[in-house]
């Protein structure tokens, strides 16, 4: 089994829906979880850390199910801009390893 | 400015020849990683270092090497490249203490061995 699994996609939305994309990890013991954001064939980029209370930075909201073992990440209002590829990290027990989903691809359309 | 820097930013060789791609740092990150990302396959990590003189094998280090003689520079040796390493390629960097975990990128390789 994966360590971090996520569901490929696509998504293909239209501007201005919501979309909520899901994130499991298979370790109980992770410490600590992103949300990247990757472009094609470009570097990734952080999009949000994800705590245990959720957080919230515009029309991103991101929240941690420990319980479940899942995290999500939640696009309101959805841009053309936002199209991308969204990946889920995740940090080991033993902090030193980085654990990354094979990332959901989001197209929005006008 | 902080940042992760990756050179080349494409590269085109032959099976056998011996290859380095450089990775340098300015924030002075204990952590350092190679990945490769294959389509439908994700980031996989190559070798990582904690610190220096510190390395480790990841996922997938078969035909790769890497050196970690000082804290900024983490290079990723490819002996005798192979077709089968064609691919594109990422540095990144972290301080991995608390607030500070994220992984900063470099801006990629994309590497092909004819």
């Amino acid at each position: 089994r994966k360590e971090v699994e996520q569901d490929p996609g696509p998504f293909n939305v239209p501007e201005g829906a919501t979309v909520a994309f899901n994130c499991t990890y298979s370790n109980s013991a992770s410490q600590s979880f992103f949300w990247y954001r990757q472009d094609c064939r470009k570097e990734p980029k952080l999009l949000m850390s994800v705590y245990s209370s959720g957080n919230e930075d515009g029309r991103f909201t991101a929240q941690l199910n420990r319980a479940s073992q899942y995290i999500s990440l939640l696009i309101r209002d959805s841009k053309l801009s936002d199209s991308a590829t969204y990946l889920c990290v995740v940090i080991g027990n033993n902090f030193n390893k980085f654990y990354f989903g094979s990332g959901t691809k989001l197209n929005v359309k006008p | 400015e902080a940042q992760v820097t990756q050179n080349p930013r494409y590269l085109i060789t032959v099976t056998g020849k011996k290859l380095t791609v450089t990775c340098s740092q300015n924030m002075n990150h204990e952590y350092m990683s190679w990945y490769r990302q294959d389509p439908g396959l994700g980031l996989r990590q190559i070798y990582y270092s904690m610190n220096v003189e510190v390395t480790d094998k990841g996922d997938v280090p078969e035909g790769y090497k890497v050196s970690r003689k000082e804290k900024r520079n983490f290079p990723l040796i490819l002996e005798s490249p192979s077709p089968n390493q064609t691919s594109l390629y990422f540095c990144a960097s972290s301080l991995l203490q608390g607030a500070e975990e994220k992984l900063f990128f470099g801006s990629g390789t994309q590497l092909s061995v004819l």
